[in-house]
């Protein structure tokens, strides 16, 4: 059981590029999250999932996009990079209501 | 919307006790809180919900004040393996929306 896993660890993107961060679980849990932690901050939400093509906007949503095609996978997608974007992305999921979420290791983004 | 953590930063001698607290200014559903260590990701410590249910952590105990919109997290005797970062996220308002607000954090730093 892995858990919760998230490639790649670390990225370089220049500006404009872009890029999918790929976020697996394998607890058959029906909702996924996506963070980002910026240095020295507190995590704020990006979009969450309640089950598979079912997505909703989190704090701050601008400049990503994600989908659920299957309760495996949720990945985020980031279009026109932007140094703003710099930060660290954490996935996350859990079982249902009133449970607490299950975080993966995190993906370290750079935007030169 | 943000809620507050304070203090925050703490330096503990082992075996000394701590309280952090996370205050918001909207309504409560839930309080979830979480550790962090550097370089890692978020780890689940407690889940204290409204009407009184709470999941979580045995050696370590938190409070939900639902009228005061405060939760307090209590560190006693503390080891060295309770340093780290720690996180309030909260559900605001008085239903369950399975999204969290995470507070502004709390350093914690226990020394021999």
């Amino acid at each position: 059981n892995a858990g919760v896993t998230q490639t790649p660890k670390f990225r370089i993107l220049k500006i404009g590029q872009s890029m999918t961060l790929q976020c697996t679980q394998d607890m058959n849990h029906n909702y996924m999250y996506w963070y980002r932690q910026d240095p020295g901050m507190g995590l704020k939400l990006i979009y969450y999932s309640v089950g598979a093509g079912i997505t909703d906007k989190g704090e701050v949503p601008n400049g990503y996009n994600v989908s659920r095609s299957t309760t495996e996978d949720f990945p985020l997608r980031l279009e026109l990079a932007a140094p703003s974007q710099t930060s660290v992305y954490f996935c996350a999921s859990k079982t249902g209501a009133k449970e607490t979420q299950y975080f993966g290791p995190g993906t370290r983004l750079l935007v030169l | 919307q943000q809620p507050v953590q304070s203090p925050q930063a703490v330096i503990l001698r082992e075996g000394e006790d701590a309280v952090i607290n996370c205050s918001s200014s909207k309504a409560l559903y839930s309080v979830h809180w979480y550790r962090q260590k550097h370089g890692e990701a978020p780890v689940f410590l407690m889940i204290l919900l409204k009407g009184g249910e709470q999941k979580g952590h045995d050696k370590i105990s938190a409070s939900f004040n639902e009228k005061k919109q405060q939760s307090s997290l209590y560190l006693t005797a503390s080891q060295l393996s309770y340093s780290g970062t720690y996180f309030c996220g909260t559900e605001i308002g008085s239903y369950n929306t399975d999204k969290l607000i995470f507070g502004t954090g709390t350093r914690l730093q226990v020394f021999p």
